[in-house]
């Protein structure tokens, strides 16, 4: 267990729906950082919260949208979904901006499906 | 962050060592090597990181070259369970850095 804890671990959901993705980081850590990576592909940075606020965005979809709660735990909304979309979504947390002496720690990811 | 280069694939025999190497020749001087392994389909793992000295712990151990732009990751006695890809990353580690950008990486396969 590696601290960061995600729901759900498996996801199936239709073509233009919306589904939110949650994580809870580690305890302590401020900073939440968001990944997908498709079937065999790389793992592709989505958004970056620290401490409630936005400090980073990468190739986030508009239809995506992110945020991070008071109590520091972040979900992920993905709407009018499409198949493409389907992937592994990670969460990942620090206990700093640029991610402490350590680096992140990961959760284990949801897999999301899209028929 | 500085760009790396790895093999995209090595094979190792199980009880041996394992050698990953990293090149990364564009370095800064301020920028630290970062090793992270992903298990199928699980969240990528820290392993291990270093400036310039030589470092170790439970896991492996990071040989770093005097002039910085190449690295190896040792795992000493591969297991079946090493079996992953080990993504080498270089990046600053102070307040104001940004995301871990993941490259292609190495997958090692652990043979029995």
């Amino acid at each position: 267990d590696s601290g960061v804890t995600q729901t759900p671990k498996h996801l199936i959901t239709a073509t233009g729906q919306r589904v939110t993705l949650r994580c809870s980081p580690r305890s302590g850590d401020l900073s939440v950082y968001w990944y997908q990576q498709s079937l065999d592909q790389g793992l592709q940075f989505l958004i970056h919260y620290y401490n409630g606020e936005e400090r980073a965005k990468g190739n986030i979809l508009e239809r995506f949208s992110a945020q991070q709660f008071p109590d520091l735990h972040s979900e992920l909304n993905l709407s009018s979904l499409e198949l493409g979309d389907s992937a592994l979504y990670f969460c990942a947390s620090s206990e700093a901006v640029g991610g402490g002496p350590y680096g992140y720690t990961f959760g284990s990811g949801t897999r999301l499906t899209v028929v | 962050d500085a760009k790396t280069t790895q093999p995209p694939s090595m094979d190792c025999a199980e009880g041996r060592a394992a050698n990953l190497p990293c090149n990364h020749s564009t370095i800064s001087g301020n920028e630290y090597v970062y090793w992270y392994r992903q298990i199928h389909s699980q969240g990528p793992q820290y392993i291990i990181h270093g400036l310039k000295n030589n470092e170790t712990n439970e896991m492996a151990s990071l040989i770093i070259t005097e002039d910085r732009k190449s690295s190896t990751l040792i795992l000493p006695h591969a297991t079946l369970r090493d079996t992953a890809v080990y993504y080498c990353i270089v990046r600053v580690a102070t307040s104001s850095a940004r995301q871990l950008t993941f490259g292609s990486g190495t997958q090692l396969t652990v043979l029995p």
